[in-house]
C-alpha cells in the first residue's frame, strides 16, 4: 500500500465549477498535511497546510482533514483555467531521530475547461 | 511565503563530468533542506535530507558517493552530481523547511547529460 494515494486523473471540470481533489494516507501518526500545485515544467508551489481536523479556507481554496478516516481533500471553488495543473498531496512523516520528511502522492492532474 | 532560489536553472553537460547545484534560502535561515528528483510524468522523489553542519541523510537506493550534499551554512545547501551519466538527466528540486514542517521549494534545476 502506498503511503499517500491520490487519483492521478485527469480531472476535468468546467470553468466556474468546484474541483474536488482527494488524498488518503496510511500513517496514523501524521500531524501535518499540505497541498502543492505544480504547473508543467515548474517546481511545486505551496497552496495550503492543515494540521487539525475540519476545514481550513483560504480564498477559493478549502482544505479538509479527517484524521480518523485518514483523508485530506482540497476544494477549489470557481475554478479557473489558470488552476489547470497537477496538485500534489503531501503528508509529513516523522522519523525517529531524523526529524520529518514529506511523503508525496503521485499527484492529480486538473484540467479546467473554459 | 519564503523564497528559495536554485542555481543554475538549467545545465547541459557531457557524460563523466560533475555538476554542482546550489540551493539558497533568501529570506530565512534553514537548518534543514531537502533534495528531490523528478522524472517526467512522475511525482517527487526525495533523495536526501540536508542538515546544516552535519552529514546528509540519504534515502534508500540513493548513492551518497554519487550525489554529494554539503550544507555549510544556514542559507546554502549544494548538491553535486559526480560523474554524471545520461540516466542522471532529470529535474532536481530543493526545498527548505520552515515552521511546522512546511517546505518551500526552489524553482528547480533541469539537468541534461549528453
Amino acid at each position: 500500500q502506498k503511503e499517500v494515494e491520490q487519483n492521478s486523473g485527469p480531472l476535468s471540470v468546467p470553468e466556474g465549477a468546484i474541483a474536488s481533489l482527494n488524498c488518503t494516507y496510511s500513517d496514523r501518526g501524521s500531524q501535518s498535511f499540505f497541498w502543492y500545485r505544480q504547473y508543467s515544467g515548474k517546481s511545486p508551489e505551496l497552496i495550503m497546510s492543515i494540521y487539525s481536523n475540519g476545514d481550513k479556507e483560504d480564498g477559493r481554496f478549502t482544505a479538509q482533514l479527517n484524521k480518523a478516516s485518514q483523508y485530506v481533500s482540497l476544494l477549489i471553488r470557481d475554478s479557473q483555467p489558470s488552476d489547470s495543473a497537477t496538485y500534489l498531496c503531501a503528508v509529513n512523516l516523522m522519523i525517529y531521530n531524523q526529524g520529518g520528511k514529506l511523503i508525496f502522492g503521485q499527484g492529480t492532474e486538473l484540467s479546467v475547461k473554459p | 511565503g519564503a523564497v528559495v532560489s536554485q542555481h543554475p536553472s538549467r545545465v547541459i553537460c557531457k557524460s563523466g563530468t560533475s555538476v554542482k547545484i546550489e540551493c539558497r534560502s533568501l529570506d530565512f535561515q534553514a537548518t534543514t533542506m531537502f533534495w528531490y528528483r523528478q522524472f517526467p510524468k512522475q511525482s517527487l522523489m526525495l533523495m536526501a535530507t540536508s542538515n546544516e553542519g552535519s552529514k546528509a541523510t540519504y534515502e534508500q537506493g540513493v548513492e551518497k558517493d554519487k550525489f554529494l550534499i554539503n550544507h555549510a551554512s544556514l542559507t546554502l545547501s549544494t548538491l553535486t552530481v559526480t560523474s554524471a551519466h545520461p540516466e542522471d538527466s532529470s529535474f532536481y528540486i530543493c526545498s527548505a523547511r520552515i515552521r511546522q514542517e512546511t517546505q518551500y521549494f526552489g524553482p528547480g534545476t533541469r539537468l541534461l547529460v549528453l
